[in-house]
C-alpha cells in the first residue's frame, strides 16, 4: 500500500503552461513537503507545511505555489512553467518532532516533469 | 554556512563491506538521517542517529560523532540490489540534504 501518493507520475508540458502536481497521504502526518531533485544535486526544498494553516517557503520557492487543502493533501503549482523547472518532484510527509518521534520524512514515488 | 559533504561515487564488490562517509557543518544539530535511493525512485529511510555511537540494523549500520561532525553508513555482505545512491541529511532547524553517494556494486 502506498502511504504517500503523487499524481501524475509523469508529465510533459510546454513553456508557459500552468501545471499542478498533487500529493495525498494516509499516514496521518501533519507535516508535508515538496522537493525537487536534479541530476547530481541534492534534494531542494520548495515549500513545506506543518499543518493546514501553516505554509512556508523553502530555499527555491520562486516560480512555485502550494495549497494545503486538508491534512492529507498538499498540491504544488507551477503558474507558468519554464524549461529549467524540468526535474523530478517529490512530496514527503513527517510526524511532529516530539518525545519518541523523530520527524522522519517519508517520500511519495515522485513526478517526472518535463517542460519543453 | 551549512554544508554536507559525501563522496560522489563509490565502487565495491558483491559480498564485501563498504563505508560511506558524511561530514557536516550546520548551525545546530537535531539528528542525522541516511536514505537509500534507487535511480528514478523515491528516497527510502534507512537510519537515524541523534546520539554518538553505532546503530545497527541488519546488514546496515550507521555511526555518528557529533563532536567531529561526522557520520558513516556501513553496508555489509553487499548485494547487487544495494546499487543505489545513499543520501545523508542533517536536521538543524530544517533538514539539510547532501548530494548523495552513488554506490556501484560489481560482481
Amino acid at each position: 500500500d502506498a502511504d504517500v501518493t503523487q499524481t501524475p507520475r509523469n508529465r510533459i508540458t510546454k513553456t508557459g503552461k500552468r501545471i499542478m502536481l498533487e500529493c495525498s497521504q494516509t499516514k496521518g502526518h501533519d507535516r508535508m513537503y515538496w522537493y525537487r531533485q536534479d541530476p547530481g544535486l541534492g534534494l531542494r526544498l520548495i515549500y513545506y507545511s506543518f499543518d493546514v494553516k501553516d505554509i512556508n517557503k523553502g530555499e527555491i520557492s520562486d516560480g512555485y505555489s502550494v495549497s494545503r487543502q486538508a491534512q492529507a493533501k498538499f498540491s504544488l503549482s507551477l503558474e507558468s512553467a519554464i524549461p529549467n523547472q524540468t526535474a523530478l518532484y517529490f512530496c514527503a510527509t513527517s510526524d511532529q518532532l516530539t518525545s519518541g518521534r523523530t520527524d522522519t520524512q517519508y517520500f511519495g514515488p515522485g513526478t517526472r516533469l518535463t517542460v519543453l | 554556512g551549512q554544508n554536507i559533504d559525501q563522496p560522489t561515487e563509490m565502487t565495491a564488490t558483491e559480498g564485501a563491506i563498504v563505508q560511506i562517509n558524511c561530514t557536516y557543518q550546520t548551525s545546530g544539530f537535531n539528528g542525522l538521517f541516511w536514505y537509500q535511493q534507487h535511480a528514478g525512485e523515491a528516497p527510502t529511510f534507512l537510519s537515524y542517529n541523534v546520539l554518538d555511537g553505532l546503530e545497527e540494523k541488519g546488514r546496515f549500520s550507521s555511526f555518528l560523532s557529533r563532536s567531529k561532525g561526522y557520520s558513516y553508513l556501513l553496508l555489509k555482505e553487499l548485494q547487487m540490489k544495494d546499487s543505489a545512491s545513499y543520501l545523508c541529511a542533517v536536521r538543524s532547524y530544517q533538514l539539510i540534504w547532501g548530494a548523495g553517494t552513488k554506490l556501484i556494486i560489481k560482481p
